[in-house]
């Protein structure tokens, strides 16, 4: 049974500041890994995704995988108040396509 | 990406009915799947609609319960059936679309609240 960790928040930082989501995982035969933007009201959308250990930046994002800890993380620079969301970590992995959402974290960005 | 519609956004049923949500998409799609999302909750797959061949549900959840169409590569269908209240919840479908990873996009979902 694969598992999905998540720190449920809310995480609350001031405008401009570094947010870090956090997020572990059971199944050491994950693969890929997957972060969700959800405003309230909304359905998911897709916002970064990682397979390869380290850092893969897109913009104010910026995404950390460590196999080896069974850890991926996004971090949010300069947030913005617009940022404010539930943030949904997701696994997949081998020949199952399926993915696994953990519970989310609730950011907020204060002005 | 893909883009993807449902229909109907949102629906309030009487408990014992039943209600069938469209999804759509815009381009021809392999991997189709349904999602359910309680109130305060994350993300539950139902089960993933197969072309041409019946879907393969999660466990806890029953053809019965929720019967899914997937006549062609772009649209799918899901019927929650004999509503109660503990379905009240949002219904999503998404598709992977992309860069092979496995990505998957969502559609807009279907909010349900059964009285």
């Amino acid at each position: 049974q694969k598992e999905v960790e998540q720190n449920s928040g809310p995480l609350s930082v001031p405008e401009g500041a570094i947010a870090s989501l956090n997020c572990t995982y059971s199944d050491r035969g994950s693969q890929s890994f997957f972060w969700y933007r959800q405003y309230s009201g909304k359905s998911p959308e897709l916002i970064m995704f990682i397979y390869s250990n380290g850092d893969k930046e897109d913009g104010r994002f910026t995404a950390q995988l460590n196999k080896a800890s069974q850890y991926v993380s996004l971090l949010i620079r300069d947030s913005q108040p617009s940022d404010s969301a539930t943030y949904l970590c997701a696994v997949t992995g081998g020949s199952n396509y399926k993915l696994t959402f953990g519970k989310g974290t609730l950011l907020t960005v204060n002005p | 990406s893909a883009v993807i519609s449902q229909k109907p956004s949102r629906d309030i049923c009487q408990r014992g009915t039943s209600l069938t949500i469209q999804c759509q998409v815009d381009s021809q799609v392999t991997m189709m799947f349904w999602y359910r999302q309680q109130p305060g909750q994350s993300l539950t797959l139902i089960a993933t609609a197969n072309q041409g061949s019946e879907a393969t549900y999660e466990s806890g959840f029953v053809i019965d319960k929720f019967p899914i169409s997937r006549p062609n590569l772009t649209f799918s269908t899901l019927t929650v059936s004999n509503m109660s209240p503990e379905d009240s919840s949002i219904y999503l479908c998404s598709v992977e679309a992309g860069q092979g990873a496995g990505e998957q996009y969502f559609g807009p979902g279907t909010r349900l609240t059964v009285t």
